[in-house]
């Protein structure tokens, strides 16, 4: 019951942005889009969420755009440790059980 | 503030056998949800514990189960293992709820089957 679709893999030079795309054209008014990554075996680390407007914080920034219906993840300045995978998530209500619904995720190899 | 803690990071059982893992929240999350990652299924939602209650729950049967403590700490549980529980296991916790609140992970519990 994936709600999201994002590509494979994306391939990244070190110190340029990463633009990471992120489809979700079933979302609902009021669930968030949630952007995770997890480093090789370690635990998922949050990195932003939003619900319609874009979101900065110090690992990156969100651009959701205005019918929702997909979003971009950007990390200004890939260094090698932004490898990982990142998943974009959608939070789903009540309705489909209150959880963290993953999707497949792109892994992100960030290239010196 | 430390982060989400689970233990054991490693585990060995045989088929047949029980299992049980712990996770503890960060200080002040009363919720705990768990989730188990599989190379083929990828990360799945187990259940969610709050205020030592089940709140949601997966669609994983009844070999898993839960429970959660008045501290929060919760403790998942898998009976009758099978060679397809072998998995990442992750717990995660927040504030309130997965509903209203960002979930963080811990680093996991990877369990193999034999």
């Amino acid at each position: 019951d994936a709600k999201t679709t994002q590509p494979t893999s994306m391939d990244c030079a070190e110190g340029r942005a990463a633009n990471l795309p992120c489809n979700h054209s079933t979302i609902s008014g009021n669930e968030y889009v949630y952007w995770y990554r997890q480093i090789h075996s370690q635990g998922p680390q949050y990195i932003i969420h939003g619900l319609k407007n874009n979101e900065t914080n110090e690992m990156a920034s969100l651009i959701i755009t205005e019918d929702r219906k997909s979003s971009t993840l950007i990390l200004p300045h890939a260094t090698l440790r932004d490898t990982a995978v990142y998943y974009c998530i959608v939070r789903v209500g009540k309705e489909y059980g209150n959880k963290l619904v993953f999707g497949a995720g792109t892994i992100l190899r960030v290239k010196s | 503030k430390a982060g989400v803690t689970q233990t054991p990071r490693y585990l060995i059982k045989t088929r047949g056998q029980q299992v049980t893992l712990s996770c503890s929240p960060i200080s002040g999350h009363r919720s705990v949800s768990w989730y188990q990652q599989t190379p083929g299924q990828g990360l799945q939602f187990l259940f969610e514990y709050f205020s030592e209650t089940q709140r949601n729950k997966g669609n994983f049967p009844g070999r898993f189960s839960g429970r959660q403590f008045s501290n929060s700490r919760s403790e998942m549980n898998v009976s009758t293992l099978e060679l397809g529980d072998s998995a990442l296991y992750l717990c995660a916790s927040s504030l309130r709820g997965v509903s209203t609140d960002t979930q963080y992970f811990g680093p996991g519990t990877r369990l193999t089957v034999l």
